[in-house]
């Protein structure tokens, strides 16, 4: 119930192409979905955030789509470029509950030059 | 601010002795949480920490593993005796209170990598 079901684990893709990295849940209490990016060496860093009440938030080139019914959710980046390689965690949190954020297992994106 | 700070960003250890992991917070976050990650399990919440009180230590391994938050600006992991299978990199993380945010998240220190042998 409280978890975060990410896939793929990694993901290669062109420059230039659209990485796709998809995430499913079960609590339907979650009412927050962050997306964290990973650097090597560095610790995961907000990237975007959606809440279930909008069914796609934009920011540049990085777009999450949310499907409530579904209880799925995805980060697509558009136009991925070299810099875009890195791990990415897809979360869910219940905002002011236990203020917990769950995080999925992580997909590891390389994008090709 | 320059953002969470942890120390020592790495540590190499000899199984059975005490480790210490130290993180400051960013200033004025009330929560403080402590992660395990490994390739094998990913981002695993060991405990959190909200005004300096421990609210939820169910993630915490074992008894081996013991956290404290003496006060708002410094927070240590400690392992003793210390495990192989410890070998990971921890992560502090703070946030503020999500009620008073629109776009809520945690701003995650560096790290520090553990292995122990």
């Amino acid at each position: 119930q409280q978890q975060v079901k990410q896939s793929p684990q990694s993901l290669i893709v062109q420059k230039g192409g659209i990485s796709i990295i998809n995430c499913a849940y079960e609590n339907t209490a979650f009412d927050y979905f962050p997306w964290y990016q990973q650097f090597p060496g560095k610790g995961p860093a907000l990237l975007i955030a959606i809440r279930p009440d909008v069914s796609e938030k934009k920011e540049g080139r990085f777009t999450i789509s949310f499907n409530k019914s579904a209880k799925q959710f995805s980060l697509h980046i558009m136009d991925s470029q070299p810099g875009d390689s890195a791990t990415y965690f897809c979360a869910a949190s219940i905002r002011g509950r236990d203020d917990k954020i769950i995080f999925g297992k992580g997909t590891r994106l390389h994008i090709l030059p | 601010d320059a953002g969470v700070i942890q120390s020592p960003r790495h540590e190499v250890t000899e199984m059975g002795q005490e480790v210490t992991l130290r993180c400051k917070p960013i200033s004025g976050h009330d929560y403080l949480f402590w992660y395990r990650q490994t390739m094998m399990r990913g981002l695993e919440l060991l405990i959190y920490f909200n005004n300096n009180v421990p609210i939820d230590d169910s993630g915490m391994p074992e008894d081996r593993f013991s956290a404290k938050m003496p006060n708002a600006s410094f927070s240590t992991l400690k392992i003793q005796p210390s495990e192989p299978r410890d070998s990971a990199v921890y992560f502090c993380a703070s946030s503020s209170d999500p009620r008073r945010q629109l776009s809520y998240g945690y701003t995650f220190g560096s790290g520090t990598r553990l292995t122990v042998v």
